[in-house]
Parts: C-alpha cells; sequence; structure tokens
C-alpha cells in the first residue's frame, strides 16, 4: 500500500528565510503532485513533477523529485507572507491514477 | 474555460438523512475523482470515473457511499443514512488523463452532520 509522508506538519518561518518542505513515500511511482491550499479555498495545482531529477520554479517555489530515492522537496526561497498556506505533495496512486496525498504542511510565515 | 464546479458549497443534514452532492467536471475530462477531506483522515480517495468503464470504488469507506457518473460527465455521490463521522469537505477532481494527468479540484462541498 502506497504510503505518502510529509514533515514538517507545521513550519513557522520569518520574511526573508528559506527552508524545505520534505514528502516521501513508500513505493515506486513516478508522478508527484505539489499542491497549495488556503484557508476554506479548494486546492490549487502548483507543481507536476513527471520524471526522476525534475526540477520545476515558480517564484519563490522550486520543486524537485528523486524517484530512486522516493523523495520530492518543495524549497521556499525569502518567504513572503503571501506563501503562508498549507502544502499538500500527492503521489500517483496506480492504475486509475488516485492521489494518495501526504498530510499536509501548514506554513505560517510572520513579517 | 470553466473550472469544476460542485454544489452545493455548503449542507447541514441531520443524522439519518441521505444526501446527495454534485460534481461538473471540467469539459473533455474523461476522469472524475472524489476526495474527502477531514480533520482526522486528511485527504483520501473515494471513487474514480474513466469514460465507460467501471469505477474504482475502492476507497469508498462503506456501503452507504455511492456514486454515478451520467453520459461520461456529471457526477453525483450520494451518502445514505448520513452520520457525524461523515462530517467533511468532498472535493471533486477531473482530469483529461493525457501527458501530465494532472487533476483539477473544485471547490468542494462541505458537508456537516448534526
Amino acid at each position: 500500500e502506497l504510503k505518502v509522508e510529509q514533515n514538517p506538519l507545521f513550519l513557522s518561518m520569518q520574511e526573508g528565510k528559506n527552508y524545505t518542505i520534505y514528502c516521501n513515500y513508500s513505493t515506486t511511482s513516478d508522478r508527484l503532485y505539489w499542491y497549495r491550499q488556503d484557508p476554506g479555498k479548494s486546492l490549487e495545482s502548483l507543481f507536476v513533477l513527471l520524471s526522476n531529477g525534475a526540477v520545476k520554479q515558480e517564484g519563490r517555489l522550486m520543486a524537485s523529485l528523486d524517484t530512486k530515492a522516493r523523495l520530492s522537496t518543495l524549497h521556499i526561497t525569502a518567504a513572503v507572507h503571501d506563501l503562508s498556506a498549507t502544502y499538500f505533495c500527492a503521489v500517483d496512486g496506480g492504475a486509475t491514477n488516485k492521489l494518495i496525498f501526504g498530510t499536509g504542511t501548514l506554513l505560517a510565515v510572520q513579517p | 474555460g470553466a473550472g469544476v464546479s460542485q454544489s452545493p458549497s455548503n449542507k447541514v443534514t441531520e443524522k439519518g438523512k441521505d444526501v446527495e452532492l454534485r460534481c461538473d467536471p471540467i469539459s473533455g475530462h474523461t476522469a472524475l475523482y472524489w476526495y474527502r477531506q477531514s480533520l482526522g483522515q486528511g485527504l483520501e480517495f473515494l471513487i474514480y470515473f474513466q469514460g465507460n468503464s467501471a469505477p474504482d470504488k475502492s476507497g469508498l469507506p462503506s456501503d452507504r457511499f455511492s456514486a454515478e457518473r451520467t453520459g461520461g460527465s456529471v457526477s453525483t455521490l450520494t451518502i445514505q443514512r448520513t452520520q457525524q463521522e461523515d462530517s467533511a469537505v468532498y472535493l471533486c477532481a477531473s482530469s483529461s488523463r493525457d501527458g501530465s494527468y494532472e487533476q483539477y479540484f473544485g471547490p468542494g462541498t462541505r458537508l456537516t452532520v448534526t
């Protein structure tokens, strides 16, 4: 059974600092997704990572995928308050492409 | 174009009543998924539809839950004899299943069972 672990669960950062969120998964998968969720809102797609070594960047966020280590990272550079949200990684669960989600990381960027 | 839409946005029901939740996927998307988000269980897969194929119902938590997809488009998730533990946000997503298989999520239906 595919399991996805995400850490940390909660991250309080100061503006301007850098940090990394980690996403580990238990069985082979070639597709990994990162989503953002604001309070009371739905999931917004951030990154789609489709192969080993994939790296995607958008603004202050950069995501990478290492399928051999079964690890994805979401790196935050010089955080700003607008990045405060919950971030989820999700792994493609197989034939139906159902998503198996991590627990989420609640990011709070303090001014 | 229009995204995934869901209705109602909020639903409060009494324990034991039946509820129906609706999802309109993005036009042309052949795959449709239902997920549930709750404090205790996080985000969990419920059911998957793809074209005319048999649905993958492996995530449905009990036989009180059922779903159908008519004409390959709109889907309805039905919960019979609702229980308090059914309280959650029910999210629908659709995908074109080409290339990235990226799923686009609707705004969700917040279900509260009193």
